[in-house]
């Protein structure tokens, strides 16, 4: 069964500090990872997107790392600031086809001053 | 920039009423089209796509239904609610290849959906 998994499910850290988020996936065949950002109420907005031959992808603060041997993402933030409160969901596609979006329930994020 | 909007952004509703849900795309022209719904604690469940005017497939069966009468409209439907119809319902667009690699969807605000 295709799935992505998150963890941890939620996570309260202290703005300036840094935090990894971890996705697991069992997916097949895969095409590609994405991390999107979530704020409260908003529509998801995406951060980074990985292939199969990419380990690393940054974008600012966030760097998202793949091992597609294991099948394990994580997105690592640096430095947080407030703003960076939000869920963070990973996204798996599989090839080929409409329908193809394996969403995780996210990680739901809050920093704190 | 592609531009989405969705109406309502919240909505109570009484089991059993109607439901029209409404999404429009600005700043693209024949886009793919999505509705999601995101249950709490879940992750987003693909409802509808579309590529293209009055075509619309469903991915689960439900209660619900979806319309696209023009290129940039996208509407989301149910003659008589459930309260499992509760959710944040999101509306997206991409315009590359529906289902390529590369595809990268857009995502609406949200319309929150309460049945009471």
């Amino acid at each position: 069964k295709n799935q992505v998994e998150q963890s941890p499910q939620s996570l309260i850290i202290l703005e300036g500090k840094n935090c990894t988020l971890q996705c697991n996936y069992t997916v097949s065949p895969f095409s590609n990872l994405r991390w999107y950002k979530q704020d409260t109420g908003r529509g998801p907005v995406s951060l980074t997107i990985m292939t199969f031959s990419e380990n690393t992808k940054s974008n600012g603060r966030y760097t998202a790392t793949l091992d597609a041997d294991t099948k394990q993402s994580s997105l690592h933030i640096t430095a947080s600031q407030l703003s960076d409160s939000a869920s963070y969901i990973c996204v798996v596609r599989l090839s080929g086809g409409y329908n193809k979006l394996i969403f995780g329930a996210g990680t739901r994020l809050a920093v704190h001053p | 920039s592609q531009t989405i909007h969705q109406w309502p952004a919240t909505l109570v509703q009484p089991v059993g009423s109607p439901l029209s849900l409404e999404c429009t795309v600005e700043g693209t022209s024949n886009p793919n089209l999505y509705w999601y719904r995101q249950a709490a604690g879940r992750g987003l469940q693909l409802l509808f796509y579309s590529v293209g005017i009055g075509q619309i497939s469903s991915e689960v069966p439900q209660n619900l239904s979806a319309s696209r009468p023009q290129d940039r409209q996208f509407i989301l439907s149910s003659k008589k609610l459930l309260l499992s119809d509760s959710g944040f319902y999101l509306c997206a667009s991409s315009w590359t290849i529906a289902g390529g690699p590369q595809e990268t969807q857009y995502f609406g605000p949200g319309t929150r959906l309460l049945v009471l």
